[in-house]
């Protein structure tokens, strides 16, 4: 079991980059064969999945989402990070970092960090 | 993409009593399928996965059964604590997808 905590703006302009951090402790981001996720819950709505990387380096996008995600990881920091362009008032969210294992199943979270899409 | 629909929206349950939850897919996951609770302000967290196996720390309350594309999820005697929303989920195929999650609320 993992610790992950989400970090980052929790207000961003229309049109700008959201861009969050997920800091990892309790075991290494480069060890292992996990998912390093994201995930995302409007206020009242469901979840939906944003995207992760592999700890090969591959990275899988929401199709819905994926011409303006990025995921990427810093093995020196042991943290993950996400971003997301021109962002709109849709993009107001919680969102959610992760550890996916075993193809999928997502075993530890953050917290989750409010970002407000306003101007 | 493959859709999560789950039934009933809400369920409303005494303490004590059996709460059942069903999760469809809209075409096979195999068992490549999770439960996830959620308590409000809190990230969700795993309660079975595999369809059927609970995830560590989980009460033996708390069973899953299924594969394809019909899921249950049973909590055997509520207690206080269960009352929550609760979301399922496919990895079977990209992209991951959630169904729009059961509320369990006290009767």
């Amino acid at each position: 079991q993992v610790q992950l905590q989400e970090s980052g703006p929790g207000l961003v302009k229309p049109s700008q980059t959201l861009s969050l951090t997920c800091s990892v402790s309790g075991g290494s981001i480069s060890s292992g064969y996990f998912h390093w996720s994201w995930i995302r819950q409007p206020a009242g709505q469901g979840l939906d999945y944003i995207g992760h990387m592999y700890s090969s380096g591959s990275t899988d996008y929401n199709p819905s989402l994926k011409t303006r995600v990025t995921i990427s990881v810093d093995t020196s920091k042991n943290h993950f990070s996400l971003k997301l362009s021109s962002v709109t008032a849709a993009d107001t969210a919680v969102y959610f970092c992760a550890r996916a294992s075993y193809g999928g199943i997502l075993d530890d979270w953050g917290q989750g960090t409010l970002v407000t899409v306003s101007s | 993409e493959i859709v999560m629909t789950q039934s009933p929206a809400t369920l409303s349950v005494s303490p004590g009593e059996r709460a059942t939850l069903s999760c469809r897919a809209s075409q096979s996951v195999t068992t490549n399928f999770a439960w996830y609770q959620q308590k409000p302000g809190q990230a969700p967290r795993l309660i079975i996965y595999g369809a059927s196996t609970r995830a560590t720390g989980i009460a033996a309350r708390f069973s899953g059964s299924g594969s394809g594309t019909e899921f249950t999820l049973t909590i055997s005697s509520l207690q206080s604590e269960d009352f929550a929303v609760y979301y399922c989920q496919q990895y079977n195929n990209w992209p991951w997808t959630f169904g729009q999650g059961t509320t369990v609320e006290i009767k």
